[in-house]
């Protein structure tokens, strides 16, 4: 049972344009969402995060949108540049019963931005 | 990613063997995570440690798999006699705080477990 699903594989986007990911959840526990960039062999990397009590929250050119009715959230990338070419991770942990601190991932998306 | 170190790299087992896999948290930090990545899919939670003590083990396979975090020294994943399934990506990640407070937990690059 994926808490955390990711629906889009891939996405390839052109540079200086936006790029916007994908992510539903279904445990409606969930209260805290973090984004995670990935290059390969190495480690994710925490990008932005966000709480339930706020429906967005933008760091530079990083901006992650919640819709809590929905069980949505999205990551903006304006504008893309070819370094931002990696897999992007949606995670989310609940503070129900004290257990924040474990994150659910998903699948990951891969993001190739083209010069 | 230097914060959080894990080693070794990449370890190659024979079946039956034993895999130990090693992380050192960031400077400062006292909550340490263990997750495991099979190939396409997302890091699953396994277990969290603080400073001689096991808080969530849940995740962890409860035959062969053990984890500690001495009071001294890195914290420890211990595979014994592996077998081939146990192929994948082990990452350790490390935060500062109550991990109740919402901090996020800051990843090392990795231990990459194959099994011939």
């Amino acid at each position: 049972d994926q808490q955390v699903k990711q629906n889009s594989p891939s996405l390839s986007v052109q540079e200086g344009r936006i790029s916007i990911l994908n992510c539903d959840y279904t445990n409606s526990m969930f209260d805290y969402f973090l984004w995670y960039k990935k290059y390969p062999a190495e480690g994710p990397t925490f990008l932005i995060s966000i709480s339930s009590i706020k429906d967005k929250n933008e760091d530079g050119r990083f901006t992650v949108f919640l819709n809590k009715s929905a069980k949505h959230l999205s990551l903006h990338i304006v504008p893309s540049q070819p370094g931002d070419s990696a897999v992007y991770f949606c995670a989310a942990s609940g503070s129900s019963g004290g257990s924040n601190y474990k994150l659910t991932f998903g699948k990951g998306t891969l993001l190739t931005v083209n010069p | 990613n230097a914060g959080v170190m894990q080693n070794p790299r990449h370890l190659v087992r024979r079946r039956g063997q034993e895999a130990r896999l090693r992380c050192s948290p960031m400077k400062g930090h006292s909550h340490v995570y263990w997750y495991r990545q099979l190939p396409e899919e997302g890091l699953k939670f396994m277990v969290y440690l603080q400073k001689e003590n096991i808080i969530d083990e849940s995740g962890m396979p409860k035959e062969r798999f053990s984890a500690e975090f001495p009071k001294e020294g890195p914290s420890i994943l211990r595979i014994q006699q592996v077998v081939r399934g146990d192929s994948a990506a082990y990452f350790c990640a490390s935060s500062p705080n109550s991990p109740y407070s919402n901090q996020p937990q800051h990843f090392g690059d990795g231990t990459r477990l194959s099994i011939l």
